[in-house]
C-alpha cells in the first residue's frame, strides 16, 4: 500500500540549531515533492517545490534535499528561530491527474528560546 | 505567493442545514482548485478536484450530493455541505492550481466547521 511517512513526535530544538525534518514513502513514483508549513487552525503555507531530477533546493534559511532511490526528502531549517515552530507537511504530487498532492500527517517543530 | 482567500473562516450551524463555503484565488486563475478536509493530527484528505466549467471528481468514499462542488469561474469554487449533521464537523480547506507557477497548490485558511 502506499505510505507517506513523517515523524510523529515533535521535533524540539533549541534556537539558533538547524531542524532536520524527514519524509520517506512507499509505492509512490512522484515527479515532485513539496513542503508546507502549518500553523493550528490555519490552511498549509506553500514553501518549497523540488522536482525528481533535481538534488537539492534552497530558500533563505530552508534546503529540501530529494533522493528517489531511497526514496526520501529532508527537509532543514537553519538557524532556527522561535517563529519557526509549526506542523510541516510534505506532499508528494505525480504528473498528470491535475497534479493532485498526497500529503503526510505532518511533523511538528517547536524551537526553544 | 499566490493568494487563495477562503470564506468564511467558522461556521457554526445546526444539523440538517446547508453551509456553503466559497474559495477564490484573488491573483490568478485557477482552472483547478481541490477541496480537502483535515482532522485533528490528520492528514490532509483530498475530497474532491474541481474543474472550471465541469463537473468535480470525487475520491473514493466522498459523497457527491452531500458534498456539492460548483467551479463556476475561473477564481471562485464552492462546497456545499448539505444536510449537515454532526459527523461532518471538521476542519475544511480548499487549494487553487496555479499553472504559472510550475502548478503549486496555494490553500486558502480553512473554514472549521461545527454542526450541533
Amino acid at each position: 500500500s502506499q505510505k507517506i511517512e513523517q515523524n510523529s513526535e515533535a521535533l524540539n530544538i533549541q534556537e539558533g540549531k538547524t531542524a532536520t525534518l524527514t519524509c520517506n514513502y512507499t509505492n509512490y513514483s512522484p515527479a515532485y515533492l513539496q513542503w508546507y508549513r502549518q500553523d493550528p487552525g490555519r490552511g498549509p503555507v506553500f514553501l518549497l517545490l523540488i522536482r525528481e531530477n533535481e538534488k537539492e533546493k534552497r530558500k533563505e534559511r530552508l534546503k529540501v534535499t530529494f533522493d528517489t532511490t531511497l526514496k526520501q526528502s529532508l527537509f532543514h531549517i537553519t538557524a532556527s528561530q522561535p517563529a519557526d515552530s509549526a506542523t510541516y507537511l510534505c506532499a508528494l504530487g505525480c504528473a498528470g491527474g491535475n497534479n493532485r498532492l498526497a500529503f503526510g500527517k505532518g511533523n511538528q517543530v517547536v524551537v526553544i528560546p | 505567493g499566490a493568494v487563495v482567500s477562503q470564506h468564511p473562516s467558522r461556521v457554526i450551524c445546526k444539523s440538517g442545514t446547508s453551509v456553503k463555503i466559497e474559495c477564490r484565488s484573488l491573483d490568478f486563475q485557477a482552472t483547478t482548485m481541490f477541496w480537502y478536509r483535515q482532522f485533528p493530527k490528520k492528514s490532509l484528505m483530498l475530497m474532491a478536484t474541481s474543474n472550471e466549467g465541469s463537473k468535480a471528481t470525487y475520491e473514493q468514499g466522498v459523497e457527491k450530493d452531500k458534498f456539492l462542488i460548483n467551479h463556476a469561474s475561473l477564481t471562485l469554487s464552492t462546497l456545499t455541505v448539505t444536510s449537515a449533521h454532526p459527523e461532518d464537523s471538521s476542519f475544511y480547506i480548499c487549494s487553487a492550481r496555479d499553472l504559472d507557477r510550475e502548478n503549486i497548490q496555494y490553500f486558502g485558511a480553512g473554514t472549521r466547521l461545527s454542526v450541533l
